[in-house]
């Protein structure tokens, strides 16, 4: 079955620190990998999202590129701030599937 | 954007009761919303598909007489925990999809604290 793995959190950078989280999967066939981003007291929202290997998903900064090789999809930002302080999700679906397979989350804090 | 609503935000019963969580689509109609469960520190669990005007589809080991759903229109599904007992206190989280361009994009509720005494 399907399966996300995510860095453990919780993650504490200063403002302006390069930014990484890993995520690699496991799923049959070619599934289409994402990052939702939970901010506190609101509903998770996709942040970038990409369908087919080598695929670069991008949105406010971040970035993650689809590598079948690696099974991965890593979200980088080169200069994080305060404002991406946030719970962020690793998933995956198979096509045509809208259900969601979640890694367990990333709590990302960054201080002044 | 879309918006996805959930009501209540939080809720406290006393064991052996029931809970109804409602979850709505604001401004789009959903023919599909799925019920999602977060414990603490872990990932989010897909716990059932709902669909309008049919039975809902429950994951492997859900129990659906303990969690029942009904997607009464195009924009509510409610999710009911009957017989509540402290090990179904949870976050419970709801999406539906909405096409976008060429693929449907996932909106989620904001989550409902469910905390059984």
């Amino acid at each position: 079955g399907n399966s996300v793995t995510q860095m453990e959190g919780p993650v504490t950078l200063s403002e302006e620190a390069f930014l990484t989280i890993n995520c690699t999967y496991t799923a049959t066939g070619y599934p289409s990998l994402f990052w939702y981003v939970q901010y506190p007291g609101e509903g998770l929202q996709l942040l970038l999202k990409a369908t087919k290997a080598d695929d670069k998903g991008s949105n406010k900064g971040f970035e993650a590129t689809y590598r079948k090789e690696t099974t991965s999809f890593h979200l980088e930002k080169g200069s994080v701030q305060v404002s991406d302080s946030a719970v962020y999700f690793c998933a995956l679906s198979n096509f045509g599937n809208e259900k969601l397979t979640f890694g367990t989350g990333t709590r990302l804090t960054i201080i002044p | 954007g879309a918006v996805v609503s959930q009501h209540p935000s939080r809720v406290i019963c006393k064991s052996g009761t029931s809970v109804k969580i409602e979850c709505r689509s604001l401004d789009f109609q959903a023919t599909t919303m799925f019920w999602y469960r977060q414990f603490p520190k872990q990932s989010l669990m897909l716990m059932a598909t709902s669909n309008e005007g049919s039975k809902a589809t429950y994951e492997q080991g859900v129990e659906k007489d303990k969690f029942l759903i009904n997607h009464a229109s195009l924009t509510l599904s409610t999710l009911t925990v009957t017989s509540a007992h402290p090990e179904d206190s949870s976050f419970y989280i709801c999406s539906a999809p909405r096409k976008l361009a060429s693929y449907n994009e996932q909106f989620f509720g904001p989550g409902t604290r469910l905390t059984v005494l």
